[in-house]
């Protein structure tokens, strides 16, 4: 079974603090992708790596950036959190390969007060 | 533009009516379609795609190329179906998926 984790489930953190959102996959996957998920909104992509230290820009990606220092490992930074970015956080995995199922963590409910 | 459109929110209907829940896409080539579901506190996951032409959980969908469509029906809706739905786009050759913006299905009893 693919198994995709996420470093939390629930996170509160004030304006203007540093956030580091962790997804770790333990089936190889060279595509990783991180994306927003709200009501009424869907799922919005902020960035994708398709392998270790390369990255692209999603829909969204201002006021996020990402790194991707080892293959399992896909980190969404918030550089200073504002109200506007508390949100369901989904982070996903799948094969190199276009058209393949995408497989979620858990996400992370971020809460920006 | 690649779009994925689910014109309903929300869709309620009760235990044992049929269920459809609709998905209209704009592609100029020929997609790959996924339908993923979200229940209660769990994560999201593909409930089924188009290419596998399987049914699950009693849920089918199939393509309709002339009016771009990609409907999950099922006929006789159970209460765990109640969750989010999401209908996606694969475009040829490309890693990322175009979502819809889901479809909250509740079961009543």
């Amino acid at each position: 079974d693919v198994k995709v984790t996420q470093s939390s489930r629930y996170l509160v953190k004030r304006t203007g603090e540093k956030v580091f959102l962790e997804c770790v996959q333990d089936m190889d996957h060279e595509n990783m992708f991180w994306y927003r998920q709200d009501p009424g909104l869907g799922l919005r992509l902020i960035y994708f790596s398709y392998d270790v230290k390369m990255k692209e820009k999603g829909d969204i990606p201002e006021g996020y950036s990402v790194s991707r220092e080892k293959k399992e490992r896909f980190s969404l930074i918030l550089e200073s959190a504002s109200t506007n970015q508390t949100s369901m956080y989904l982070c996903a995995s799948n094969p190199g390969l276009a058209g393949i199922e995408q497989y979620f963590g858990p996400g992370t409910r971020l809460t920006v007060t | 533009a690649q779009r994925v459109t689910q014109p309903e929110k929300l869709l309620s209907v009760f235990k044992g009516a049929p269920v459809e829940l609709k998905c209209n896409y704009s592609y100029s080539g020929s997609p790959e379609l996924f339908w993923y579901v979200q229940y209660s506190r769990q994560r999201l996951q593909l409930l089924l795609r188009h290419i596998s032409r399987e049914s699950i959980k009693g849920f089918t969908a199939d393509l309709n190329k002339g009016e771009t469509s990609f409907h999950l029906k099922k006929p006789f809706a159970q209460e765990e179906d109640s969750a989010m739905y999401y209908c996606a786009l694969s475009a040829l050759g490309n890693y990322q998926l175009i979502w819809g913006a889901g479809t909250k299905l509740i079961i009543k009893p």
